[in-house]
């Protein structure tokens, strides 16, 4: 059983703060894992992608890998009401060729 | 930048009504996938394709559901006999080959009275 666990929130952060979004995960065969934002109604629109433990930045947006402790996180810096929406973690295995999401995490960037 | 398709938008139906719901994934992806998310709950995965035949299905997707890729550029999720539970919004999405992410459609909201 692959799971996916995610602080549902909502994470309540100001703007120009930054937004600490954490992951984590059971299977230890997972092997890629993305993070995706949806608005409300709207559907899933990739943000970041991390194959590898460490770090991977894009822009605002760092995505952190720690596959020992089964963890994963986004950090959004200097956040916008823009990204007002739910994050998603989802992680893909390659043996069962699907995406496990977590319940994902409502974020709300005050002005 | 291509995108995947998704048609139409909105479905009512009646309960025990057949729908098909289309997709257009993006032209040069290999994988197909569709996935549903009921109102407030997580992403779920129904089945994924790949080479013309389903390579997996999860527990949901039973005798109810079948899908079909009829041309070059079409995927489709039929649903038969449809239930007051079927209520959600279904996405397709799409991707190509190795650990490259599933890029998602805007969804069909799917309605059953």
């Amino acid at each position: 059983q692959k799971e996916v666990e995610q602080n549902s929130g909502p994470l309540s952060v100001p703007e120009g703060a930054i937004a600490s979004l954490n992951c984590t995960y059971s299977d230890r065969g997972s092997q890629s894992f993305f993070w995706y934002r949806q608005y409300s109604g709207k559907s899933p629109e990739l943000i970041m992608s991390i194959y590898s433990n460490g770090d991977k930045e894009d822009g605002r947006f760092t995505a952190q890998l720690n596959k020992a402790s089964q963890y994963v996180s986004l950090l959004i810096r200097d956040s916008q009401p823009s990204d007002s929406a739910t994050y998603l973690c989802a992680l893909y295995h390659n043996a069962g060729n699907m995406l496990t999401f977590g319940g994902g995490t409502r974020l709300m960037v005050k002005p | 930048e291509p995108e995947v398709t998704q048609t139409p938008s909105h479905q009512v139906t009646q309960m025990g009504q057949e729908v098909i719901l289309r997709c257009v994934p993006i032209s040069n992806h290999l994988y197909f996938y569709w996935y549903r998310q009921i109102l407030g709950q997580k992403v779920e995965f129904l089945v994924s394709f790949y080479n013309n035949e389903i390579s997996e299905k999860s527990e949901i997707f039973d005798d109810q559901f079948s899908v079909e890729r009829p041309d070059g550029s079409n995927f489709t999720l039929k649903i038969r006999s449809t239930k007051l539970e079927d209520s959600a919004m279904y996405f397709c999405a799409s991707r190509t080959e190795g650990n490259q992410p599933q890029h998602f459609g805007d969804g069909t909201r799917l309605s059953i009275l």
